[in-house]
């Protein structure tokens, strides 16, 4: 079956640090991968997305991710958060056959002063 | 555009009452995706359509649940009799551009309490 796992349920980061979010993915072949975030009381807001080609690709907001075909990850990344980052974070796949989006669990990111 | 539009952005009913939620999705796109998020099984796919037609329903808890999109520009979901476990954000999200790949956007959500 297909699916995506966040493994880090919540993190916790310093402003100015480094963040990485992790996520996995089992699908039959590669899929597209998304990463949303969502504040409270809002909707999903696409941060970046890999359909194909380079494997590291940049979103908004300072955000990028890595493509590992060979860990299946996607991982999320940013060199230096800010407070406002503080939100959950969602990655999501996609399969070549269809457009439904298939969620990970999401992880929750706090920031501390 | 203004992006996916759903109405109400939130919903309090008692149970046995029916609920109609609303969604338009952006103009143009093909695809529409019907979501509930919960903390207990987070994110899930409900229904899609593709071109206004019913695609994949296999999500849909009960018969309870019922989701239609008559024209392009917009779509509902109704639950019909509520129950509290329906409790629930319920988001609409539209991709697809003339058969092209495009993210998927989201709506506001509703947030839909049954007590």
């Amino acid at each position: 079956a297909q699916s995506v796992t966040q493994p880090d349920i919540h993190i916790t980061v310093s402003e100015g640090a480094s963040l990485e979010l992790r996520c996995n993915y089992s699908y039959g072949a590669t899929p597209y991968l998304f990463w949303y975030v969502q504040s409270p009381g809002q909707g999903l807001q696409l941060l970046l997305k890999y359909f194909s080609g380079d494997t590291l690709v940049q979103g908004i907001k300072g955000f990028e991710a890595e493509f590992k075909r060979s860990q299946s990850s996607f991982n999320l990344r940013k060199p230096s958060v800010h407070w406002s980052d503080a939100a959950e974070y969602f990655c999501a796949a996609a399969s070549n056959a269809g457009n439904m989006l298939t969620f990970g669990g999401g992880t929750r990111l706090m920031v501390k002063p | 555009d203004a992006g996916v539009i759903q109405s109400p952005r939130h919903e309090v009913t008692e149970m046995g009452q029916e609920v109609t939620l609303r969604c338009k999705p952006i103009s143009g796109h093909d695809y529409l995706f019907w979501y509930r998020q919960t903390m207990m099984r987070g994110l899930e796919l409900l229904i899609y359509f593709n071109n206004n037609v019913p695609i994949d329903d296999s999500g849909m808890p009960e018969d309870r649940f019922s989701a239609k999109m008559p024209n392009a520009s917009f779509s509902t979901l109704k639950i019909q009799p509520s129950e509290p476990r329906d409790s629930a954000v319920y988001f609409c999200a539209s991709s697809g551009i003339q058969g092209r790949r495009t993210e998927a956007f989201f709506g506001q959500g509703t947030r839909l309490t049954v007590v």
